[in-house]
């Protein structure tokens, strides 16, 4: 089945460390998110990428970079890892003709 | 006000009930709504998307759409304790381009 795989599923790490989060899909979408979820909070968008020219901030975006390396390969990076920064992180896709959202598994990341 | 509001509940109703979620938008001029099911730890999944004024049924679920008075709702026919779950409504707002925004959730329990 064509999916949206995310890795690693969990992490733990201290504050300061450099993390990266990696998500691929076989799906043939062009259009990659990156989301975090905090309780009472509800998804907010990190990034997002209409194809692998194209990177585009969202409403929180500090603290945070991502790569689109493939069609299929979107990663988020946190270059200096902070508590608050603990949280759980989901990945999603879309094709060029919807706006539906398909996600990955998700990371619980926990930064110590 | 936020773009797109749930109450977070929890709304909680019997097996065999009719379960009402709602949801409500800021924008007016707001194309497309999505109701994503989560269970707790676990990745949003899609439910059903409307775009046009009225109702769209799909087996149990319905979503209802009035764009005049701007909110969505969500009618689960003969709940299911595997019901119980946060579902999360999502709207592509006018001014927010070709993505999603999320209301923070409504905690639904299906009791027995």
């Amino acid at each position: 089945d064509a999916d949206v795989t995310q890795t690693p599923r969990n992490r733990i790490t201290k504050t300061g460390k450099r993390i990266m989060l990696e998500c691929s899909q076989t799906k043939g979408h062009d259009r990659m998110y990156w989301y975090r979820q905090d309780p009472g909070l509800g998804l907010r968008l990190i990034y997002y990428s209409f194809d692998v020219k194209d990177i585009n901030k969202g409403e929180i975006s500090d603290g945070y970079s991502v790569s689109r390396q493939a069609q299929a390969k979107f990663s988020l990076s946190l270059e200096s890892a902070i508590p608050n920064q603990t949280a759980l992180y989901f990945c999603a896709t879309s094709g060029q003709s919807t706006d539906t959202q398909y996600f990955g598994p998700g990371t619980r990341l926990t930064v110590l | 006000q936020k773009e797109v509001e749930q109450n977070s509940g929890p709304l909680s109703v019997p097996e065999g009930a009719i379960a009402s979620l709602n949801c409500t938008y800021s924008d007016r001029g707001s194309q497309s709504f999505f109701w994503y099911r989560q269970y707790s730890g676990k990745s949003p999944e899609l439910i059903m998307f409307i775009y046009s004024n009225g109702d769209k049924e799909d087996g149990r679920f319905t979503a209802q759409l009035n764009k005049a008075s701007q909110y969505v709702s969500l009618l689960i026919r003969d709940s299911q304790p595997s019901d119980s779950a946060t579902y999360l409504c999502a709207g592509r707002l006018t001014g927010g381009g070709n993505k999603l925004t999320f209301g923070t959730g409504t905690q639904l329990k299906v009791e027995l």
